[in-house]
């Protein structure tokens, strides 16, 4: 079965500085992909980035990017120059094996960005 | 607004009564989803379409609950003898699958947040 960990509950960052949330995944499967959301308190689900596993580099998405470490199992996402629009919840998310199109979410980690 | 649509935005029912919920896809997108998410929580997949076709079913949905996509447009999820568990905000997504693409990004609709009493 596929698993999401996300060990950070809550993470403070001041403005302008970069943040690490961590996510580590479990599966089987040799063909996947992962995935972060940001989930401010409106509710909605915003697409932030994508990592396929055969992926050879590790994406960027503007201020975004996705520490890749296939053998450890983590995917964990940077955000650079932190802004107060970034305080929200933020989801891993992982789709692969049989269904390829069902993604699994992790349980969040709520980032707040002090002025 | 060309983005995923749902409705109604909050629902108040009473323990035992049924809700639908209605899902608008981005007009081109084939794929729909539905979610639930709990406070707290991650989203938690409940089912999936492709066109009118539903495709898998989480084991999170039992019999009280059915989803139909009947045209391959719009889709609705109704919650039957609803119960006070149901409480949750149940979300919508859709893509638009294509053959050779690496990934199909799933776009969120606002969601429909359900209250129990």
């Amino acid at each position: 079965a596929q698993k999401i960990t996300q060990t950070q509950p809550g993470m403070f960052v001041q403005e302008k500085e970069a943040v690490t949330l961590d996510c580590t995944y479990d599966t089987s499967d040799q063909s996947y992909g992962l995935f972060w959301y940001k989930q401010p308190s409106s509710g909605e689900m915003i697409f932030l980035i994508y990592q396929g596993s055969y992926d050879e580099q590790n994406a960027t998405e503007g201020r975004y990017s996705l520490n890749f470490q296939k053998a450890r199992k983590s995917a964990n996402l940077v955000i650079s120059a932190s802004q107060l629009g970034d305080s929200a919840m933020y989801f891993c998310a992982m789709r692969g094996g049989t269904s390829y199109d069902k993604v699994i979410f992790g349980p969040g980690t709520s980032l707040s960005v002090i002025p | 607004d060309t983005g995923v649509s749902q409705d109604p935005r909050h629902k108040i029912t009473k323990r035992g009564q049924n809700v639908t919920f209605r899902c608008d896809p981005i007009s081109e997108h084939n794929r729909l989803y539905w979610y639930r998410q709990t406070l707290g929580q991650g989203p938690e997949f409940l089912t999936y379409f492709q066109n009118e076709a539903q495709l898998e079913k989480s084991r999170l949905l039992s019999d009280r609950f059915s989803a139909e996509r009947p045209k391959g447009s719009f889709s609705t999820l109704e919650i039957q003898r609803t119960e006070q568990g149901d409480s949750a905000m149940y979300l919508c997504a859709s893509s638009l699958r294509s053959t050779g693409a690496s990934y199909n990004e799933q776009f969120f609709g606002p969601g429909t947040r359900l209250t129990v009493l």
